[in-house]
């Protein structure tokens, strides 16, 4: 049973225009949302996170939106990038008898192109 | 930037041997993971750790083992690799919420 959903294996976008990756979850204990990049050959790097009391979290070109009722969140990337070209995933935290674990989604593979 | 390193990087090996992977972190994390991914899969969570000498399995059943004696170290084995191990390991370790991953170790059991 999938708890965290990429359903887009990849996704296209041209340099300088918006890229939007989406993500939906069916736990609804989940309480901590976090997306993380991964370049090919290399372990996935922190990006930003939301916690579950906002709806909205902002970090330079990068914005994160979680809707509660329909368990979705959305990453902003605007605007795109040759560099930002890579796997995203998605990654969501409960706590489990006081102690996070992160469960992660199958990732989307982002391409920009100049 | 993270200071947790994954040992072997890339490891070829055959049916039956003995394998450690090597996780160390010096972030002084209580918390470590281990992750593996197949290609376009997600990651799956096969053991955990929340400080020296706690273990547990994670959600997905693996044949490997791991070992918590230092809070900086979180190896983990295969005492009989096989084809179906082939994958990509990910070692993490954990901060409040957010995780701080090695570089991984693509294995490939032939």
């Amino acid at each position: 049973d999938q708890q965290v959903k990429q359903n887009s294996p990849s996704l296209s976008v041209q340099e300088g225009r918006i890229s939007i990756l989406n993500c939906d979850y069916t736990n609804s204990m989940f309480d901590y949302f976090l997306w993380y990049k991964k370049y090919p050959a290399e372990g996935p790097t922190f990006l930003i996170s939301i916690s579950s009391i906002k709806d909205k979290n902002e970090d330079g070109r990068f914005t994160v939106f979680l809707n509660k009722s329909a368990k979705h969140l959305s990453l902003h990337i605007v605007p795109s990038q040759p560099g930002d070209s890579a796997v995203y995933f998605c990654a969501a935290s409960a706590r489990d008898f006081g102690n996070e674990k992160l469960t992660f989604g199958t990732g989307t593979r982002l391409t920009i192109i100049p | 930037e993270a200071d947790i390193y994954q040992t072997p990087r890339y490891l070829v090996i055959g049916t039956g041997k003995k394998i450690t992977l090597e996780c160390s972190q010096t972030m002084g994390h209580d918390k470590m993971y281990w992750y593996q991914q197949d290609p376009g899969m997600e990651l799956h969570l096969i053991h955990y750790s929340y400080g020296v000498n706690s273990t547990e399995k994670g959600d997905l059943s693996s044949e490997s083992t791991v070992s918590r004696i230092r809070t900086e170290h979180f190896p983990l084995t295969l005492e009989s690799a096989r084809p179906s191990h082939t994958s990509q390991y990910l070692c993490a370790s954990l901060t409040g919420f957010e995780a701080f991953f090695g570089q991984g170790t693509r294995l490939t059991v032939v």
